[in-house]
């Protein structure tokens, strides 16, 4: 079954250190992977997306995630965090094809120590 | 650009009550759109989507039902809100493989 897992619930760094977010999958092909977040009471925001090729990818707000198809991962990284950075982020995983259904994980909390 | 609205923002409504969300995407047309309900620490649960009017496809069974009876109009309804029907519901609208979220309706059954 196609699943996505996000191992930390809630993460906690200091503002300016370096961050990583884990996502593992099960996926029976080549996934579609993305990031989203989410700001307290908002909808998600899309951060970054793989569809093929350069296995790293940047995204937006300085965020870059690895795709390990060995690893079934797609760990998202920042070098130096921002206080306003702290918020949900969630992974995804999805087919192409005409409906695009997307599997979430549950998400990981981020809290910024100023 | 594009843009997909919601409505009402909160909403609260007690046991046994009806409900209506309504979601609205502009600068489209055709699009593939979502339903998804979040749950405190349970992600985002797919509940339906459409690829075009009057298509609904339901992912798991549930009180709740979904009509699209225009191009950009996707609607989600109940006739009987349960307590266990609390949660954020988020629309989303797809575009290069890629969704897009509305800003979500925090729904609380009292």
């Amino acid at each position: 079954a196609q699943s996505v897992t996000q191992p930390d619930i809630h993460i906690t760094v200091s503002e300016g250190a370096s961050l990583e977010l884990r996502c593992n999958y099960s996926y029976g092909a080549t996934p579609y992977l993305f990031w989203y977040v989410q700001s307290p009471g908002q909808g998600l925001q899309l951060l970054l997306k793989y569809f093929s090729g350069d296995t790293l990818v940047q995204g937006i707000k300085g965020f870059e995630a690895e795709f390990k198809r060995s690893q079934s991962s797609f760990n998202l990284r920042k070098p130096s965090v921002h206080w306003s950075d702290a918020a949900e982020y969630f992974c995804a995983v999805g087919a192409q094809g005409s409906q695009g259904n997307l599997i979430f994980g549950k998400g990981t909390k981020l809290s910024v120590k100023p | 650009s594009q843009t997909i609205h919601q409505w009402p923002a909160t909403l609260v409504q007690p046991v046994g009550s009806p409900l209506s969300l309504e979601c609205t995407v502009e600068g489209t047309s055709n699009p593939n759109l979502y339903w998804y309900r979040q749950a405190a620490g349970r992600g985002l649960q797919l509940l339906f989507y459409s690829v075009g009017i009057g298509q609904i496809s339901s992912e798991v069974p549930q009180n709740l039902s979904a009509s699209r009876p225009q191009d950009r109009q996707f609607i989600l309804s109940s006739k009987k809100l349960l307590l266990s029907d609390s949660g954020f519901y988020l629309c989303a609208w797809r575009e290069d493989g890629k969704q897009y979220f509305g800003p979500g309706t925090r729904l609380t059954v009292t």
